[in-house]
């Protein structure tokens, strides 16, 4: 089975482009979870999808925006980027919306803002 | 997170040699993961615990839970180079936005 794939996996932009990052979950996962990771910060959470609906979301400003589509791929969208947009993403799925399944997660996407 | 602990920060071992790392909470927790991250890479799934008292080993890694002191630890027999890297313990508390905290992780070094 193959595992949580995120794409592209290095990316630079400049300070108020905009871009998007792309997660196709496990085959049968339907949650689809999103975190940012900085060395200050470390591991923060930032929205879950399931079947298309935000289910939750961090404490993230609204540049900070996702969607899922019908067959669970979901993608992460930051616009006006910043310099402390900096960070490894990760992506996580699980088979269901339950938080007493575990997620798995995708190797990241490390964005370098410039 | 300041929800969730980690100690130590950083560990330095002799292969061969047993080891510790502690997972505390300041709530109660409904469920609690244990990950491996190497540098770089994503987050490998190691154990999840969800009762008190409960303790699941997967190959020389146990991991404990205690429910009552919201802790837990991570316990490796006999360290390898290849147990080298960053281990994150992850809890579901029931926040009013978070599905999963991470806590802020330790650093294993394992010196051959």
């Amino acid at each position: 089975k193959a595992g949580v794939t995120q794409t592209p996996r290095y990316l630079i932009k400049t300070r108020g482009q905009q871009v998007t990052l792309s997660c196709s979950p496990i085959s049968g996962h339907r949650s689809v979870s999103w975190y940012q990771q900085t060395p200050g910060q470390g591991l923060q959470f930032l929205f879950e999808y399931f079947s298309e609906t935000q289910r939750n979301k961090g404490n993230f400003p609204g540049r900070f925006s996702g969607r899922q589509f019908s067959n669970s791929r979901s993608e992460m969208n930051v616009s006006t980027l910043e310099l402390g947009d900096s960070a490894l993403y990760l992506c996580a799925s699980s088979p269901g919306a339950n938080s007493n399944q575990p997620q798995h997660f995708g190797d990241g996407t490390r964005l370098s803002i410039l | 997170s300041q929800e969730l602990e980690q100690s130590p920060q950083s560990l330095i071992v002799q292969e061969g040699k047993n080891l510790t790392i502690n997972c505390t909470s300041s709530k109660t927790l409904y469920g609690l993961y244990w990950y491996k991250q190497k540098y770089g890479e994503g987050l490998i799934f190691l154990m999840m615990l969800q009762k008190g008292g409960e303790e699941k080993s997967h190959e020389k890694i146990t991991a404990k839970l205690d429910e009552k002191k919201q802790q837990s630890s991570l316990h490796i027999t006999a360290s390898q180079p290849s147990h080298a890297g960053i281990y994150l313990c992850g809890a579901d508390i029931k926040t009013s936005y978070d599905k999963v905290i991470f806590g802020p992780g330790t650093s294993l070094s394992v010196i051959p």
